[in-house]
């Protein structure tokens, strides 16, 4: 079945370092793709999100990628802080319906 | 900043017993949602609903599970009777009518079934 996934489970940078998460999907219906944070005990928190229709979105020392060809997704992270520590979910949908997660990277900064 | 708020964190509670999952969605959204994490895996839909009914749901929202939004702030997961499959982290999430918005999370019900 069409699913989303994570390349690299755990991810170990060193602080001030740039980060790169990765995330393949393979249902190409879908037109919406966002980013979480999930801190041990809490829920996942919003980062960025992008639409079908853009390649790129900036935020906050955050920028996700979007390459549709080959179904690629990415979570950049500038001058990465050990607070980033965290598992990073991709997550893609269709509209702002149901969202389908992945199993989630690890994310460990070391300072 | 507004956020999601779950009631409790942590429910413990024998199997076959009926619980109620409780969240207190953000203010102006009108789109709300029940999803869960088994331990160690990765966060799993279960329903959606908007201007009260369910808009959409997935293979484990089974006749065990119901939602219902009893007023103006809350939303409710039911499981009629619970299983010991039924034990994860229960996320209640909402979104705004605009349609750009994206869904935000509270910080979950711990459910562990005894």
């Amino acid at each position: 079945g069409e699913s989303v996934g994570l390349h690299l489970p755990t991810l170990s940078v060193q602080e001030g370092d740039n980060s790169i998460i990765n995330c393949a999907y393979s249902n190409s219906a879908s037109d919406y793709f966002i980013w979480y944070k999930q801190e041990s005990g809490k829920g996942p928190q919003f980062i960025i999100d992008i639409r079908s229709n853009m390649d790129k979105r900036q935020g906050q020392r955050v920028t996700v990628l979007l390459n549709k060809t080959v179904k690629h997704l990415s979570l950049q992270i500038a001058a990465t802080q050990p607070g980033d520590s965290a598992v990073y979910f991709c997550a893609e949908g269709r509209g702002y319906s149901t969202l389908t997660f992945g199993k989630g990277t690890m994310l460990l900064v070391s300072p | 900043e507004p956020e999601v708020t779950q009631t409790p964190s942590h429910q413990v509670t024998q199997m076959g017993q009926e619980v109620i999952l409780r969240c207190v969605p953000i203010s102006n959204h009108l789109y709300f949602y029940w999803y869960r994490q088994i331990l160690g895996q990765k966060v799993e839909f279960l329903v959606s609903f908007y201007n009260n009914e369910i808009s959409e749901k997935s293979e484990i929202f089974d006749d065990q599970f119901s939602v219902e939004r009893p007023d103006g702030s809350n939303f409710t997961l039911k499981i009629r009777s619970t299983k010991l499959e039924d034990s994860a982290m229960y996320f209640c999430a909402s979104s705004a009518d605009t349609g750009n918005q994206p869904q935000h999370f509270g910080d979950g019900t711990r459910l562990s079934i005894l």
